[in-house]
């Protein structure tokens, strides 16, 4: 039962382009999200995250996108650097006491020079 | 100064025997978490201690034992190890009761092999 998808597995986009990466959700009490990003042999590492009072947050050259009608998100990456190439993980939580986020399987992002 | 750390980061090891990995973290975070990622990608939850206490237990079969010696340490030891073990572990932690509770703090990740 997968609360959290991540239907590509992975993206291929040249540099200087944009990176579209998109998260799809089931759970309707799922409020807050966040995208996480990972480098081989690396832990993931926190990128940028969205509330659901919010549609965008910016960050840079990231931005979250968030609708809730059709439960999906996406992060955009502008313009795409060779650097970013890692998998990035979408997750998401509920309201409660637990921050224990729900994570989706992940999208290889690699970005040509 | 490494703010999560994990040790191994690579254990090979036969089926039934039985392992530890530690976890250490300098963050000053009060909560740590266990994450399995299999080899289908998914990163799940197993554990969640909060000083020292354990906060939740995602189903996991009762040969994982998550110790917590303080709040800085959070080590898992796995008895009679079996195939379906084999998986990245990731320890991470985050410092609930801040302004920014939701924010993970992960380990480099321990990959096990069971053979």
């Amino acid at each position: 039962d997968q609360q959290v998808k991540q239907n590509s597995p992975s993206l291929s986009v040249q540099e200087g382009r944009i990176s579209i990466l998109n998260c799809d959700y089931t759970n309707s009490m799922f409020d807050y999200f966040l995208w996480y990003k990972k480098y081989p042999a690396e832990g993931p590492t926190f990128l940028i995250s969205i509330s659901s009072i919010k549609d965008k947050n910016e960050d840079g050259r990231f931005t979250v996108f968030l609708n809730k009608s059709a439960k999906h998100l996406s992060l955009h990456i502008v313009p795409s650097q060779p650097g970013d190439s890692a998998v990035y993980f979408c997750a998401a939580r509920g309201t409660g006491g637990s921050y224990i986020p729900t994570f989706g399987r992940g999208t290889s992002l690699i970005v040509h020079p | 100064d490494t703010a999560v750390s994990q040790t191994p980061k690579y254990l090979v090891t036969q089926m039934g025997n039985d392992k530890s990995i530690k976890c250490e973290q300098n963050l000053g975070h009060d909560t740590m978490y266990w994450y399995k990622q299999d080899s289908k990608k998914f990163l799940k939850i197993m554990f969640s201690y909060n000083n020292k206490e354990l906060i939740i237990n995602e189903t996991v079969p009762n040969r994982f034992s998550p110790k917590s010696p303080d709040k800085a340490h959070l080590n898992l030891h796995i008895n009679s190890l079996e195939l379906g073990d084999s998986a990245v572990y990731f320890c991470a932690s985050s410092p609930v009761g801040t302004s920014d509770p939701d924010t993970q703090y992960f380990g480099p990740g321990t990959r096990l092999t069971v053979l």
